[in-house]
């Protein structure tokens, strides 16, 4: 089955502990990105990835890093979280930059920082 | 600066009241409008793409349409399991999200 599996589905941590979220796709897809979603502010991207190695920010990267060492993994990496990093995450995946085709989301990651 | 507004906020209807769900856009170089069905706690799911203004497309009790300056989608009929956030996402560079409707279809 297609699909963008997201890891942890729910986490709780503490303040400056350092912790990444893990993604994954199974359809060879190059682009791929995070977005984090927050009542009344909508979805907004973290950062994106066209390709293997090529990683770039989206409108809210601060506290955030990936990478993207393997066409079917782009890990979120956060160094020392803050409270206000807690939030609902999602991966997305597509064809070249959504090739007119939508991105696949995967089932979220919950994260509460405290 | 690219902007995309959804309205209203929140709409509640009778089962078998029909519908229509706003998104207005701002973006030069639009690549694509996408609709994305979203339930509580769950990722998106993909429902349409439109690729240039007159495009409709349906999908069961929705329809969705593409103007030069907003998109609807259009409920009809609708059911307590069309209960739902609806996304409206403009593609250019990235997927650029509006915050959403919240529907609720009461029997």
């Amino acid at each position: 089955e297609a699909q963008v599996t997201q890891n942890p589905r729910y986490l709780i941590t503490v303040t400056g502990k350092k912790l990444t979220v893990t993604c994954s796709q199974n359809m060879n897809h190059e682009y791929m990105s995070w977005y984090r979603q927050d009542p009344g502010l909508g979805l907004r991207q973290i950062y994106y990835s066209m390709n293997v190695e090529v990683t770039d920010k989206g409108d809210v990267p601060e506290g955030y890093k990936v990478s993207r060492k393997e066409k079917r993994n782009f890990p979120l990496i956060l160094e020392s979280p803050s409270p206000n990093q807690t939030s609902l995450y999602f991966c997305a995946s597509s064809l070249v930059r959504g090739r007119l085709e939508g991105y696949t989301f995967g089932s979220g990651t919950r994260l509460t920082v405290v | 600066e690219d902007q995309v507004t959804q309205s209203p906020e929140a709409l509640r209807l009778q089962e078998g009241e029909s519908s229509s769900l706003n998104c207005s856009y701002t973006v030069s170089g639009l690549r694509g409008l996408f609709w994305y069905r979203q339930d509580p706690g769950k990722g998106p799911e993909f429902l349409f793409t439109l690729y240039s203004a007159g495009e409709e497309k349906e999908k069961e009790r929705l329809k969705a349409t593409l103007t030069k300056k907003e998109s609807f989608l259009h409920i009809t009929a609708p059911k307590p399991e069309d209960s739902a956030t609806y996304l409206c996402a403009v593609l250019k560079y990235a997927l650029n999200f509006g915050k959403g409707t919240s529907l609720l279809v009461t029997p």
